[in-house]
């Protein structure tokens, strides 16, 4: 059974920047894409960027361009998004999740979900 | 960006009833790449339906997606006390978006 599992709850200052994980375990890691969306509270979903492990290849939405950092580290199925320049309107759960399918891209669907990363950014 | 519309916001239903979601696309988006997600509180969203009409693994089949072009449904023939959720519709272009959800909540 594929888990994802991400890191703790974080509070950040505004102009910091913060680093979730997203730790998989069961199935393939390498070829299967993992994305990075978001959710502000109370509000919809929002398509971030994802990343193909096996190729170390990482696109990102127009949004987050220069702020927004994805990896991945086979070696221990993890997943990384850091974002940077952390601003108020950034204060948001952040899910990871995996593509329905093996392949390169990270568009979607995604069938496997963590539990989510809430992250507050506040002075 | 393909923007995709959802309605109603919130739709007020019983138990057993039908429900019928929308989701409207700015553009065209090919049957393949639409997808629908459930969001219970506190829970990150669930797969539902992916190209357009497919369910996903242990979705029971009181779901169904349909629809093409710019006009997609997601219908749940019987409303269960579990499927009192959030909906959301999503596109899986070159730069996915989500639709802003439907709420199903009982009346």
């Amino acid at each position: 059974q594929v888990q994802l599992v991400q890191s703790r709850a974080e509070v950040k200052k505004p102009g910091s920047s913060v680093k979730v994980s997203c730790k998989a375990s069961g199935g393939s890691f390498s070829t299967y894409p993992i994305t990075w969306v978001r959710q502000a509270p109370g509000q919809g979903l929002e398509w971030m960027g994802g990343i193909n492990p096996l190729l170390g290849i990482a696109d990102y939405a127009h949004n987050f361009q220069g702020r927004l950092t994805i990896t991945a580290d086979e070696s221990t199925r993890t997943a990384y998004m850091e974002l940077s320049s952390l601003r108020s309107e950034d204060t948001a759960i952040y899910f990871c999740a995996r593509m329905l399918v093996q392949g390169t891209v990270s568009t979607g669907p995604w069938d496997y979900w963590g539990r989510g990363t809430l992250v507050t950014v506040s002075s | 960006e393909i923007v995709l519309t959802q309605s109603p916001a919130t739709l007020s239903l019983s138990p057993g009833e039908r429900a019928t979601l929308s989701c409207r696309a700015s553009q065209s988006v090919s049957s393949t790449y639409l997808a629908w997600y459930q969001q219970r509180p506190g829970q990150a969203p669930r797969l539902l339906i992916y190209s357009a009409s497919i369910r996903a693994t242990g979705i029971p089949d009181r779901f169904s997606g349909s629809g093409s072009g710019t006009d997609f449904t997601l219908t749940i023939s019987r409303l269960e006390p579990e499927d009192f959720a959030v909906y959301f519709c999503q596109q899986s272009g070159s730069s996915p978006t989500f639709g802003p959800g439907t709420k199903v909540d009982i009346e």
